[in-house]
């Protein structure tokens, strides 16, 4: 069964460093999103892909963190300075061709961002 | 603002039993709702999703019901396992290519 895969799994960071967070999603599907959920907390928003532009973002998502798909396989998360609060889950997910509303969302395992 | 409310925080119950998980929303326009299972540190699985005209959907031991009119969900499990222990998430799209708005989760332990 496909499925979206992220590397790594766990990811320990010093404050002001930058990281790079991958993932691959499954090959037929064409938007990407990255959602993350700081310990004990709900899954939030950061950002949706397609046709390789940013289609929306929420506040979360400021200057320091950008995305990428430089390849036609993965799609990666950057966060240029890191900070104590980034640290989270984050999850990539990927959906087939249509909109949201019609077919299945797919998220990965995740990466647990730990910034010390 | 876009809202959706899960109730409650967390569940314990005895193995074998059934449960029932609430969900309110206020998200506008709305698409479709999904339940999905979480797994302490892995990714959201969706159970099932619903349209606007469904009321009931059934996936196994999970049966998921809507009332678009009240805008409430709810999600029935069935003969509880205890692999059924995890957070169970209700999340509420918007029309068209729109982010989810996810619920806070409940958090179902069964125990033996």
């Amino acid at each position: 069964e496909p499925e979206v895969t992220q590397t790594p799994s766990h990811q320990v960071t010093q404050m002001g460093q930058e990281v790079i967070l991958r993932c691959v999603p499954i090959s037929n599907h064409l938007y990407f999103y990255w959602y993350r959920q700081i310990l004990g907390q709900k899954v939030e928003f950061l950002v949706s892909f397609y046709n390789n532009e940013i289609s929306e973002k929420s506040e979360i998502f400021d200057d320091q963190f950008s995305v990428e798909r430089p390849d036609g396989s993965n799609f990666t998360l950057k966060i240029r300075s890191t900070k104590l609060e980034d640290s989270a889950m984050y999850f990539c997910a990927s959906s087939g061709v249509g909109a949201w509303g019609d077919t299945e969302a797919f998220f990965g395992q995740g990466t647990r961002l730990t910034v010390v | 603002k876009n809202q959706v409310e899960q109730s409650p925080q967390s569940l314990i119950i005895l193995e074998g039993k059934n449960c029932t998980l609430q969900c309110n929303y206020t998200v506008s326009p709305f698409s479709n709702l999904r339940w999905y299972k979480q797994d302490t540190g892995r990714g959201p699985v969706s159970l099932t999703i619903m349209t606007f005209s469904e009321n009931t959907k059934s996936n196994g031991r999970y049966t998921a019901t809507l009332d678009a009119d009240t805008k409430q969900s709810s999600l029935h499990i069935t003969a509880s396992q205890l692999s059924d222990s995890a957070s169970y998430i209700c999340v509420v799209i918007l029309s068209g290519n729109t982010p989810l708005v996810f619920g806070k989760g409940t958090r179902l332990s069964v125990i033996a």
